[in-house]
């Protein structure tokens, strides 16, 4: 079974700083994607980065970059440049290559501080 | 515009009524899921469908049904709720399986008394 863990339930962070998110996997499976999504506080599910499992290069989407570490099942957001509006909830979250499901994680909610 | 639609947004019920949400997308995707998204927990799938007519459970199916008789439509039904059906739920959709992003709808607050 896929597990999704991330272990940071909350993060405060200064306005323009760089803040990381972590999050392992566990899967016996060679072909998965990993993904990132923000939930600000109305409640929507946004789709920020993917990554997968055969990429050899980290995934970058503007101010988001997922540093992934295969060996470790490691799978961080890192977003530079931190700014009020990236205060949300962030889920990491597991899709198998041919499996129907997202397994997500619990989340971390980040609360950028002026 | 792409997007999924999730009808209501917002309810509230009592126990033994029984309702249907509706999840509807225009990216003319074949997959499509129910989540529930419960404080301390994620998201948890409630049920799939790969294609029309072609559903299945996921990790939490007890007490909901689904249905997929068109490709755009996705209706989660919960024929006798109960306050531990009281949550946050998530459509979703996407083309293909596990290797690409899956959209999401608004979310439906359920309470349910």
């Amino acid at each position: 079974a896929q597990k999704i863990t991330q272990t940071q339930p909350g993060m405060f962070v200064q306005e323009k700083e760089a803040v990381t998110l972590d999050c392992t996997y566990d899967t016996s499976d060679q072909s998965y994607g990993l993904f990132w999504y923000k939930q600000p506080s109305s409640g929507e599910m946004i789709f920020l980065i993917y990554q997968g499992s055969y990429d050899e290069q980290n995934a970058t989407e503007g101010r988001y970059s997922l540093n992934f570490q295969k060996a470790r099942k490691s799978a961080n957001l890192v977003i530079s440049a931190s700014q009020l509006g990236d205060s949300a909830m962030y889920f990491c979250a597991m899709g198998l290559f041919g499996n129907e499901k997202l397994t997500f994680g619990t989340g971390t909610r980040l609360t950028i501080i002026p | 515009e792409a997007q999924v639609t999730q009808n209501p947004r917002y309810l509230i019920t009592v126990t033994g009524k029984k309702l249907t949400v509706t999840c509807s997308q225009n990216m003319n995707h074949e997959y499509m899921s129910w989540y529930r998204q419960d404080p301390g927990l994620g998201l948890r799938q409630i049920y799939y469908s790969m294609n029309v007519e072609v559903t299945d459970k996921g990790d939490v199916p007890e007490g909901y049904k689904v249905s997929r008789k068109e490709k755009r439509n996705f209706p989660l039904i919960l024929e006798s709720p109960s306050p531990n059906q009281t949550s946050l739920y998530f459509c979703a959709s996407s083309f293909s399986r596990g290797q690409e992003t899956q959209y999401f709808g608004p979310g439906t607050r359920l309470l349910v008394l």
